[in-house]
């Protein structure tokens, strides 16, 4: 079966940047589909970040501007968020998923804080 | 942006009712929208595809209709477990957006 397991920090201070990375099991991150990162705001709402497709393209949110980069490590099959400049806005619970036609399989999510 | 609007935000039924959740797009998506249960303390767990498809493994009471820029999550015979936030999400443009959810309550 296909999982995903997002792990990161917990706690980013004001201006740093945020590492996470997704460890994914059952399924090669190079065989298909797009592997996303999706955040859940405190109060529910959720945004699309964007994705590495399993060739290695990137597509980014607009409403993140030069602040995110996702890249891959194939030979471990994991991928990994990068948010610049954070804020206490970047406060949220964040998701990797799998997306195909749609997100089919989504990690247990890792909560992020961003606090001094 | 697309936007997704679930107009309502809580909703409540009663096990063995039938309850159904809407979602409009400020444009036409054509059947490119899926949808969300989220229960309390988990991740996101998809139900319907393409407007009308079930996600593998998910009961036959939650059906899905639509299309353009109307859509509808049905629940027929509620259930107890029932109880979760459902969200909309539409795949047709980048970037995907979603809804901002309906929390169903079971009385």
């Amino acid at each position: 079966d296909v999982q995903l397991q997002e792990s990161g920090p917990g706690l980013v201070k004001p201006s740093q940047s945020l590492s996470l990375t997704c460890s994914v099991t059952g399924y090669s991150i190079t065989s298909g589909y797009y592997w996303n990162w999706i955040r859940q705001f405190p109060g529910n709402k959720l945004e699309w970040m964007g994705y590495i497709s399993y060739d290695g393209r990137n597509n980014y949110n607009p409403s993140l501007k030069n602040r995110i980069s996702i890249t891959r490590d194939t030979s471990k099959n994991q991928f990994f968020l990068k948010l610049n400049s954070v804020t206490t806005e970047d406060t949220a619970t964040y998701y990797c998923g799998r997306n195909g036609n749609y997100f089919d399989y989504w990690g247990q999510g890792t909560t992020l804080t961003v606090s001094s | 942006d697309i936007v997704m609007t679930q107009s309502q935000k809580f909703m409540s039924t009663s096990v063995g009712d039938r309850v159904s959740i809407t979602c409009k797009a400020s444009q036409n998506v054509r059947t490119a929208v899926a949808w969300y249960q989220q229960k309390p303390g988990q991740s996101p767990k998809a139900l319907i595809y393409l407007a009308s498809n079930r996600h593998t493994g998910v009961p036959d009471r939650f059906t899905g209709s639509g299309s353009g820029t109307d859509f509808t999550l049905t629940i027929n015979n509620v259930q107890s477990e029932d109880l979760a936030d459902y969200f909309c999400l539409q795949h047709w443009i980048y970037p995907l957006t979603f809804g901002g959810g309906t929390k169903l309550e079971i009385k």
